[in-house]
Formats: C-alpha cells, structure tokens, sequence
C-alpha cells in the first residue's frame, strides 16, 4: 500500500496568497486528520472527518483555514490569505475508522509552508 | 479528547542503554498509543496498549500502562543510534481523536 500522500511536500509562498494542501488517504480507510506541527506549540489536531464529513474542527484556528474532503480518497486544506504564522508542518493521517477501531493514525510525510 | 505528558522532554544516552520514557494523562482510556517521529518525517505507530492489558512487548519496545495511576512507560531496550527521534504517546477515550503533547526527545550517542 502507498500509505497517505501529501502534496505539496514543501511549499514557499508570500503573504497574502492562498495555500492548498492535499491528501490521499489510504484506500479503505474511513478517517482523515489534519494536524498541524511547530516547535512553540507541538502537535495540533485541527481538523478531522469520519466517512467524508467533518465531525470536529474545533482546532481550526482561524477563518483562513478550511478544508474538504469531497470524496473518501481526497482532502484539501486550504488557507487564504496566508500569513507568516502559518508557517508551520501540515501532516494529514488517516485511520481504519469506525471499522477498527482502535484508533490507530498512519501519517503522511507532511507538507511544510513556509509564509514570507 | 486529552492529551499525554510525556517525561521528560528530551532524554540522551549511550547506544546500548536502555532508554525509558514516561507518559501521564487525565481521565479514562479505551487504548494508549506510542508513536515516533524521525526528524522531518511523519509519525509512525509504535504500539498500542488497550485499557485491560498491562504489559505489551514488540521485538525492543516494551509499554506498560497503569491504568490507577493513569500513566504509561514506553522502554527501549538496547537502543541503536537508529532509535534517535521523538516519542509520543497518545491516549485514547471514547471519542477517535487523538491529542500528542510535546513528546520526548531521544538522542542516542554512539
């Protein structure tokens, strides 16, 4: 299996524009996460989505951020405008789900933004 | 949803050494995870550890978890400079997020 694909792998861009982050989830799972990683602040779940809709996006900081997953094998996460703040990790991870369900994450390899 | 503690924040030993990482968290869990990052790759699941076991081993890793006192233990048994990364644990309610905290840091010295 591929495992989760993310797209961008890195991303340099100027304030003001938007961003796009991609995710292909594994094939067959029901859960996908979006996290976000910095040194100041760790690890920081901001959204996820159980069989395409979100359940909880309590951790999305603000209203530049939005994501999508308009089908079971892709998910977008969005930022506009962005903003040098934003620089940071973006890790997508996807689990087997309520199948499982233990709640194990696979993880992608990140896409890392970097806002000037 | 809650997240681990872990302790301590970073941890440096010989290769060789045995290496012990602590994990505290707050209410009751279905299951405790382990997870590692290397530096600039995503995370990979170590181990799980459900709420009625305690005591898990997977070839170097032992976890145990102590559900009264609401903490767990990931150990590394002779630890190879391959094992230098950062450690998370994530326990697990009733809900399917799962919060890290800020990890533990393991340098391995050769």
């Amino acid at each position: 299996d591929a495992g989760v694909i993310q797209s961008p792998r890195h991303e340099v861009t100027e304030m003001g524009q938007e961003v796009t982050l991609r995710c292909k989830p594994i094939s067959g799972h029901n859960s996908l996460f979006w996290y976000r990683q910095t040194m100041m602040r760790g690890l920081e779940l901001l959204i996820y989505f159980n069989n395409n809709v979100p359940i909880d996006d309590s951790g999305m900081p603000e209203d530049r951020f939005s994501a999508k997953m308009p089908n079971a094998s892709f998910s977008t996460l969005k930022i506009q405008p962005s903003e040098p703040r934003d620089s940071a990790v973006y890790f997508c991870a996807s689990s087997p789900g309520t199948g499982s369900n233990t709640g194990e994450l696979f993880f992608g390899e990140g896409s890392r933004l970097t806002v000037l | 949803s809650q997240q681990g503690e872990e302790d301590p924040q970073a941890l440096s030993i010989q290769e060789g050494e045995n290496a012990t990482m602590n994990c505290s968290y707050k209410t009751s869990i279905n299951n405790l995870q382990w997870y590692r990052q290397n530096s600039g790759r995503g995370l990979v699941h170590l181990i799980l550890i459900r709420s009625n076991e305690r005591e898990k081993h997977s070839g170097r890793l032992r976890v145990t978890l102590d559900t009264s006192k609401k903490s767990s233990s990931l150990l590394i048994t002779a630890s190879r400079a391959a094992d230098t990364a950062s450690y998370f644990c994530a326990p697990l309610e009733g809900a399917q997020k799962l919060v890290f905290g800020q990890g533990t840091r393991l340098t391995i010295n050769p």
